[in-house]
């Protein structure tokens, strides 16, 4: 089945210590999302990538960084992680940004815990 | 900003019962999404709606895009226990070549036995 796959879906680190989480996609999407969501919280957007074109929401703090290597996969790198960023951290994907082809599509997400 | 608005937090409802959920803005959405959410998972995508007055069913589910474009609402009917999650309208506003999209807050859903 073509899908939203995230790995690891549990993720532990330490206070500092330089996490990345993976997201890859069965679905040949031309954008990717990433999303932090804390508990009973809505999705948070963080930044999007449209093919190789990436777009940084403005509040999304300089410690979270992104990396695109090709169409498949895209990795969320944490540089720094504080105890505030222990979060779900969801992946999505959608076909293109215009109207009928903008419809997100979610993996199961990580749960990163920091110590 | 754009923002959905979706109360209450939560919704205790018997098994079998039907149970409807809405979603309202001040501002006017292109697209309007419903999601389920289960503990520990990604949000699940349950109908997608594209035009104003636009009525949608998927299964025991039935979702509408308001005519103002400022509201939607989601039915669920003859609830079951596996029901049970979080319940998130999203909206899609464009502006030239970007699309962003808000989410609201989320119901709650309880099915007792």
């Amino acid at each position: 089945d073509a899908m939203v796959i995230q790995n690891p879906r549990y993720q532990v680190t330490q206070f500092g210590k330089p996490v990345t989480l993976s997201c890859s996609q069965t679905l040949n999407h031309n954008v990717m999302y990433w999303y932090q969501q804390k508990s009973s919280q809505a999705p948070k957007l963080l930044f999007h990538y449209y093919d190789k074109d990436f777009n940084n929401e403005a509040d999304t703090p300089d410690n979270f960084q992104s990396r695109r290597p090709n169409t498949s996969f895209c990795f969320l790198d944490i540089r720094s992680p504080g105890l505030g960023d222990a979060a779900m951290y969801l992946c999505a994907t959608s076909r293109d940004l215009w109207s009928g082809t903008d419809t997100q599509y979610f993996g199961p997400g990580t749960r990163l815990t920091v110590l | 900003g754009q923002q959905l608005n979706q109360s209450p937090q939560s919704m205790f409802i018997q098994e079998g019962e039907d149970v409807s959920m809405n979603c309202t803005s001040s501002s006017i959405f292109n697209t309007w999404l419903w999601y389920k959410q289960d503990p520990g998972e990604g949000p699940v995508l349950l109908i997608a709606l594209y035009k104003a007055g636009e009525l949608t069913s998927n299964g025991r589910l039935t979702a509408q895009f308001g005519i103002t474009r400022k509201d939607s609402f989601l039915n669920i009917s003859a609830s079951i226990p596996s029901d049970v999650g979080i319940y998130f309208c999203a909206g899609h506003f464009r502006t030239g070549a970007n699309s962003k999209l808000t989410f609201g807050k989320g119901i709650t859903l309880s099915v007792r036995p």
